[in-house]
């Protein structure tokens, strides 16, 4: 196991609905970054974080929206969702400090629009 | 962002040697070469990396050759729970963001 931990497990919604998916990285990591990944395809990248403040955005729309706190766990919230929605989300975390590029991703979060 | 090719699926034997070959043309001089392993409701679990050459760890080995355009993820005796989607990534670990672009990956089946 990598030490991150993703909550919920799964979770399903309505179409509309906002949801909030938590991310809890491994201990000593600065960096978080989330993916959506839909069945059958690798991983898209959203947004990553390091030291509270967004680092990074994919090319997805503002209603997907994160935040890291202190501590460095994190949060990504999704507003009125759509049934496309419907994806894995995986949260990564790393220590962003040159070098290798390895990040530890959790068991990710399965969300459901229904 | 270089892009990756390679191969949708494969199926292998256990007790097999497993090459799964990469194609990335586009690559630039600061990008190196990752490779992720992911098993069904899981994350990706990072593998190996290299710039160039040959790197070996307990898991795998990763064969680059000069030019740098196709890398070769070699796994040795394959085992039935190797069984996953492996992705070849390719980027500059340096760049801000520090995302990973994940293509569609090879699916490998190892068989009894």
């Amino acid at each position: 196991e990598t030490g991150v931990t993703q909550s919920p497990t799964h979770l399903i919604k309505t179409r509309g609905q906002q949801v909030t998916l938590r991310c809890s990285s491994q201990s000593g990591h600065n960096t978080v970054s989330w993916y959506q990944q839909a069945l059958g395809q690798g991983p898209q990248f959203i947004f990553q974080y390091y030291r509270e403040e967004e680092n990074g955005r994919g090319n997805f729309p503002p209603r997907f929206s994160g935040l890291q706190f202190p501590n460095y766990s994190s949060e990504l919230n999704v507003n009125a969702l759509e049934l496309d929605d419907s994806a894995l989300y995986l949260c990564a975390s790393s220590q962003l400090a040159g070098g290798r590029n390895e990040q530890f991703f959790g068991p990710g979060t399965r969300l459901t629009v229904l | 962002l270089a892009k990756t090719t390679q191969p949708i699926s494969m199926d292998s034997y256990e007790g097999q040697e497993v090459n799964i070959t990469c194609s990335h043309n586009n690559i630039a001089t600061n990008d190196y070469i990752t490779w992720y392993q992911q098993f069904p409701s899981q994350g990706p679990r990072f593998i190996i990396q290299g710039y160039k050459t040959k790197v070996t760890n307990e898991v795998a080995s990763l064969f680059i050759p000069a030019d740098r355009k196709s890398s070769t993820l070699s796994l040795p005796r394959v085992s039935l729970s190797d069984t996953a989607v492996y992705y070849c990534l390719v980027g500059d670990t340096q760049a801000a963001g520090n995302k990973l672009t994940f293509g569609g990956g090879t699916r490998v089946l190892v068989k009894p």
